[in-house]
């Protein structure tokens, strides 16, 4: 159980373009959902924090209204990448948690996302 | 051997070797630990847990210790294997509510056949 998909895996936009990349939580209610992005040779860096049914927080540095992040449901996080420039080309992925199973996060396989 | 690179360190190990991937954490409250397993080009996959109250868990090939003494939590990966090369990380879950876990810098690990 705990299965995380993101849609879609890899992405190439033009630059201006907004992008916006899914997470489900297939097989659980993800109380939690987590945005991180990750560059090559790097750590995840925490994006944002979203809870089903409220705005989502937002770690410092991070530009809320070029980053939506919206959690609809208990299965659905949906994050766009707005007006998309080359310097936001990077590794998005998702995390989920459902915290009547605790506190472990369970990650979604990424999305890669090019911005010409 | 183990060597610092530009932003990852990297652990080289023979294939049948026994693996040691290091981590330090910081918050000496934090009360739940997670070891993930990262291949290249995918998401981080969850591979075992220790909760405070213990200082030794052991699963498939792997083992995690925790010394909350020197705030220091250790992977063992018995019998090495070319499918075990991989980035790991630890995370630490800080107590406060539903709040992320926080992640180490991550070890890429380098299996050599």
């Amino acid at each position: 159980g705990a299965v995380v998909s993101q849609h879609p895996s890899r992405v190439i936009c033009k630059s201006g373009t907004s992008v916006k990349i899914e997470c489900r939580s297939l097989d659980f209610q993800a109380t939690t959902m987590f945005w991180y992005r990750q560059f090559p040779k790097q750590s995840l860096m925490l994006m944002a924090t979203s809870n089903e049914g409220s705005k989502a927080t937002y770690e410092q540095g991070v530009e809320k209204d070029k980053f939506l992040i919206n959690h609809a449901s208990l299965t659905l996080s949906t994050l766009t990448v707005t007006s998309a420039h080359p310097e936001d080309s990077s590794f998005y992925i998702c995390s989920a948690r459902d915290l009547d199973r605790g506190k472990t996060q369970y990650f979604g396989p990424g999305t890669r996302l090019l911005v010409l | 051997g183990e060597s610092v690179g530009l932003h990852l360190p990297t652990l080289s190990v023979q294939e049948g070797d026994n693996s040691i991937i290091n981590c330090a954490y910081s918050n000496s409250a934090s009360d739940y630990f997670i070891w993930y397993k990262q291949e290249s080009g995918k998401g981080p996959q969850f591979i075992i847990d220790i909760r405070s109250n213990m200082d030794k868990r052991q699963g498939q090939r792997v083992t995690v210790l925790l010394n909350k003494t020197v705030k220091h939590l250790s992977l063992q990966i018995a019998a090495t294997q070319p499918g075990d090369s991989a980035v790991y990380f630890c995370a630490e879950n800080r107590p406060g509510g539903n709040t992320p876990l926080v992640f180490g810098k991550g070890t890429r690990l380098s299996v050599i056949a």
